[in-house]
């Protein structure tokens, strides 16, 4: 199978400070991995492309200076978000990509006090 | 902007019965996935369709591929209450290795 794990799975933080996600590949290796952002009752929507050994796409309305990602090897892609705000509170998930498909970690719950 | 509309987004049936979720675009997508979520959890894939026309079968689930690779749909045979839960499709492109385009989602409830 093609696992993802990420961590947190859940983390409440205070407004300003700044938070860590880390989403791996635990059984395969993934040069794209990919990070989303789901709101209450909302569906999925792509944030960046997280591309191992380079600089990550961001979306259209995605700050990349407050959603730092680093994409340090084949496993592991990590989202910062920075000084962060009651509004960033959501459920971050991340994918891998490996043979055309993507297969997603459990996600992390943010809330943002 | 690719966008895929997902309908019907709520749907209740009662047990045994069929049911039939539509994904429509007016995009090409290269490849597209059935996902189903728990609330909670993350994305679990179900099928992934690539060749236009494409149908697939798991247990009592269908999924079909338009043929022109811009809508597909999930069709559901004696829905039972396992079934319950919320099913996204999402439309892939460049191989695979772009992100996803999501629909809203449907959520199913299957009332026993």
């Amino acid at each position: 199978g093609a696992v993802v794990s990420q961590h947190p799975s859940w983390v409440i933080c205070k407004s300003g400070t700044s938070v860590k996600i880390e989403c791996r590949s635990l059984d395969f290796q993934a040069t794209t991995m990919f990070w989303y952002r789901q709101f209450p009752k909302q569906s999925l929507m792509l944030m960046a492309t997280s591309n191992e050994g380079s600089k990550a796409t961001y979306e259209q309305g995605v700050e990349k200076d407050k959603f730092l990602i680093n994409h340090a090897s084949l496993t592991l892609s990590t989202l910062t978000v920075t000084s962060a705000h009651p509004e960033d509170s959501s459920f971050y998930i991340c994918s891998a990509h490996r043979a055309e498909t993507q297969y997603f970690g459990p996600g992390t719950r943010l809330l943002v006090l | 902007t690719q966008l895929l509309e997902q309908s019907p987004q709520f749907l209740s049936i009662q047990e045994g019965e069929n049911l039939t979720v539509y994904c429509n675009s007016s995009s090409v997508f290269s490849s597209l996935q059935w996902y189903r979520q728990e609330p909670g959890e993350g994305p679990v894939l179900l099928v992934t369709v690539v060749t236009g026309g494409e149908v697939k079968k798991l247990k009592r689930l269908t999924f079909q591929f338009g043929d022109a690779r811009k809508d597909s749909s999930l069709h559901i045979t004696a829905a039972q209450p396992g079934d319950t839960g919320l099913y996204l499709c999402a439309g892939g492109s460049g191989g695979g290795a772009d992100g996803l385009t999501f629909g809203k989602g449907t959520h199913l409830i299957i009332q026993p």
